[in-house]
């Protein structure tokens, strides 16, 4: 299957940017999402970039898409506390429906 | 609001025992998801169905079953509960259609901590 890989732990402190990243494997991946768990809740789809896009911009998120290494970045700029969560890279192949999750990032904003 | 509930959000449940967990959408989706959430692994898919009573296994299908009798409503079933399936479960559902051209987002639940003892 495919491999989505991303570290498991980021901190950072409030106000700050922060940088999270993620790696996949599948060259024919279609779609990337990025998505938020906050604690107790389900997962909720913060953004998305097409693969043929290498940027893309909403508010306070920026994704960055590198292609040729397989290499995403979810950027949020000026960090809230609410931004404490556990992020999840994801991609999707061709087919219509399956996605691949990384192992979720897991941000912590300190004051 | 799109929605998709789950039956149970804890549940606790003895070695050997029929486990049934429900999920029910309210978008008219024809894509229905299981995932376990395990901690250091991420989302790792069950089985899915694409339209009603059709099913395919995802990444992890042993020791689990599905249903889906209705295109609202996915159910997972653990036909004899071991204390390594012991995790969350999570339901999503999707849009299908159009293939590459959508983005198809997955919608969640807000998934079941299951404790099998």
């Amino acid at each position: 299957g495919e491999d989505v890989e991303q570290s498991l732990f980021l901190s950072v402190r409030e106000g700050d940017s922060s940088v999270i990243n993620c790696t996949y494997t599948d060259s024919s991946s279609t779609y990337l999402y990025w998505y938020k768990q906050e604690p107790g809740a389900g997962l909720q789809l913060l953004t998305y970039i097409f693969s043929n896009m290498d940027m893309k911009q909403d508010q306070r998120l920026t994704v960055l898409l590198n292609k040729k290494d397989k290499h995403l970045s979810l950027r949020i700029a000026d960090t809230q506390t609410g931004d404490s969560a556990i992020y999840f890279c994801a991609e999707r192949g061709p087919n219509d429906y399956k996605l691949s999750f990384g192992a979720g990032t897991t941000v912590t904003v300190r004051a | 609001d799109v929605k998709v509930t789950q039956s149970s959000r804890y549940l606790v449940k003895r070695t050997g025992e029929k486990v049934f967990l429900e999920c029910v959408q309210d978008m008219d989706h024809e894509n229905m998801f299981w995932y376990r959430q395990d901690p250091g692994l991420g989302l790792r898919l069950i089985y899915f169905s694409y339209d009603v009573k059709m099913k395919e296994k995802g990444d992890i299908p042993e020791g689990y079953s599905v249903s889906r009798e209705k295109k609202e409503r996915f159910s997972l079933i653990l036909e004899s509960a071991s204390t390594n399936q012991t995790s969350m479960y999570l339901c999503a559902s999707s849009r299908s259609g159009q293939g590459a051209k959508r983005y198809n987002e997955q919608f969640f639940g807000p998934g079941t901590r299951l404790t099998v003892l």
